[in-house]
């Protein structure tokens, strides 16, 4: 079956500090893989989608960067964390005219 | 691109009563309609999709229908129970071609009182 891992679960880092976040998938090939975030309110913000290896999407700009080096991976990236950069940010595969499986998603806070 | 608007925000109802959740689409391309259930601290779950060849799916106290003219689609939970208490999402996408995405609503907050 597929499974879909994602981490830190939480992660509080200071303005100025890089960020990475991973997200696998497992029990599926050549997924389509998705980063959204949830701010503040509850809706789901769209940031980043790929088809593919080394193909990242972009739909909203921001000081956030996507990466997929590997069929299954996907990482979220920042230079330079903001105080805006907090949030709740979840991984998904799937999507298209399917199901999008949600991982358990990593809570950021940015101080 | 695609446009979803979700109404109510907020619904609070009794436990045993029903719940009707709608949303809105704008793109008439789209032809697949999930609803996902998202607890405090964890992430979105499928509890219901609905294709546009179809105009209403069931599974037990849940059930989905579609205007397809209208462009619009409901989530539909009879005898509420305290445990469905959650925020609910609603989501439109198309299948084939480049578009792979999710447009998501922004999401109902369901308070079932005991």
């Amino acid at each position: 079956s597929q499974t879909i891992h994602q981490w830190p679960a939480t992660l509080v880092q200071p303005v100025g500090s890089p960020l990475s976040l991973e997200c696998t998938v497992e029990g599926t090939s050549n997924p389509n893989l998705y980063w959204y975030r949830q701010a503040a309110g509850r809706g789901l913000q769209l940031l980043f989608y790929s088809v593919g290896i080394g193909q990242i999407s972009s739909e909203v700009p921001q000081n956030l960067s996507a990466s997929r080096p590997q069929d299954r991976q996907f990482i979220l990236s920042s230079k330079k964390l903001l105080l805006s950069d907090s949030g709740f940010y979840l991984c998904a595969w799937g999507g298209g005219g399917t199901e999008a499986f949600f991982g358990q998603g990593t809570r950021l806070t940015v101080v | 691109g695609e446009n979803v608007e979700q109404h109510p925000s907020t619904l609070s109802v009794q436990e045993g009563d029903s719940a009707v959740i709608k949303c809105t689409y704008s793109d008439s391309a789209s032809n697949y309609f999930p609803w996902y259930k998202q607890e405090l601290g964890k992430g979105p779950q499928l509890i219901i999709d609905i294709r546009s060849n179809v105009g209403e799916k069931k599974d037990q106290r849940i059930a989905v229908t579609l205007n397809k003219t209208a462009k619009h689609f409901s989530l539909h939970i009879t005898e509420t129970q305290p445990e469905d208490s959650a925020v609910y999402f609603c989501a439109a996408s198309k299948s084939g071609g480049s578009n792979y995405k999710l447009t998501f609503g922004k999401g109902t907050l369901l308070t079932v009182n005991p």
